[in-house]
């Protein structure tokens, strides 16, 4: 499978505080992206960074990528209850033809106030 | 950004019925498809590549006579799931990717239970 694998699975954090979650994945990419999904939702793209990035901001965003360690991992500051989803990072390969998402494992966020 | 919309959004079946879902690209012309499956908390699977107008391409270990997959305009692709079973039961998302990597259009998504 090439499915990246995320980490952690599950945390829990209280509102104000950072959340931080790693995406490794195995193959070489064009870009790699992150979605948060809510419960039972459909998923919302949160930040896009290429190969050749190896770091991003957008608002509380804050999203890394190691290309030799093949990982990323994304940092949400001062986190607010609505944070509450899941989050997963998606690999794009270069097929040649139109781009192919791969998800990873998913983490799942859980802000309480 | 375009508007991809998926119908039913939740549906309840018999186990041995067939199930049909669309994705309909709203405002956009979505020459390929692409359909996932997702089990509770788990993540998003591809079973299979549409292209408008030719045969699907699947993944390994998706079977093509189960998931019947038909993209015949560019509005409009079927995901028709054959004598379904409980352990379809799954959320079922489409996505069309737009015209950069930043842009990927995705259904709302199916919710699938099989009784």
């Amino acid at each position: 499978s090439q499915q990246g694998e995320e980490d952690p699975q599950a945390l829990s954090i209280q509102e104000g505080e950072n959340a931080t979650m790693n995406c490794s994945y195995k193959t070489s990419i064009n870009n790699l992206q992150w979605y948060r999904q809510n419960s039972g939702r459909g998923l919302v793209h949160l930040i896009l960074i290429r190969s050749n990035e190896r770091e991003k901001h957008s608002g509380r965003l804050r999203v890394t990528l190691d290309t030799s360690k093949k990982s990323s991992s994304l940092l949400i500051t001062a986190s607010r209850a609505a944070d509450t989803a899941s989050y997963f990072c998606a690999t794009v390969s270069n097929t040649g033809t139109a781009s192919k998402l791969t998800f990873g494992t998913g983490t799942r966020l859980q802000v309480t106030l | 950004g375009a508007v991809v919309s998926q119908h039913p959004s939740w549906v309840i079946c018999k186990s041995g019925t067939s199930v049909k879902i669309e994705c309909r690209s709203l405002d956009f012309q979505a020459t390929t498809m692409f359909w996932y499956r997702q089990f509770p908390k788990q993540s998003l699977m591809l079973m299979a590549t549409s292209n408008e107008g030719s045969k699907a391409t699947y993944e390994q270990g998706v079977e093509k006579d189960k998931f019947l997959i038909n993209h015949a305009s560019l509005t409009l692709s079927t995901l028709t799931v054959t004598s379904a079973h409980p352990e379809d039961s799954s959320f079922y998302i489409c996505r069309t990717p737009g015209l950069g990597d930043n842009e990927q259009f995705f259904g709302p998504g199916t919710r699938l239970t099989v009784l």
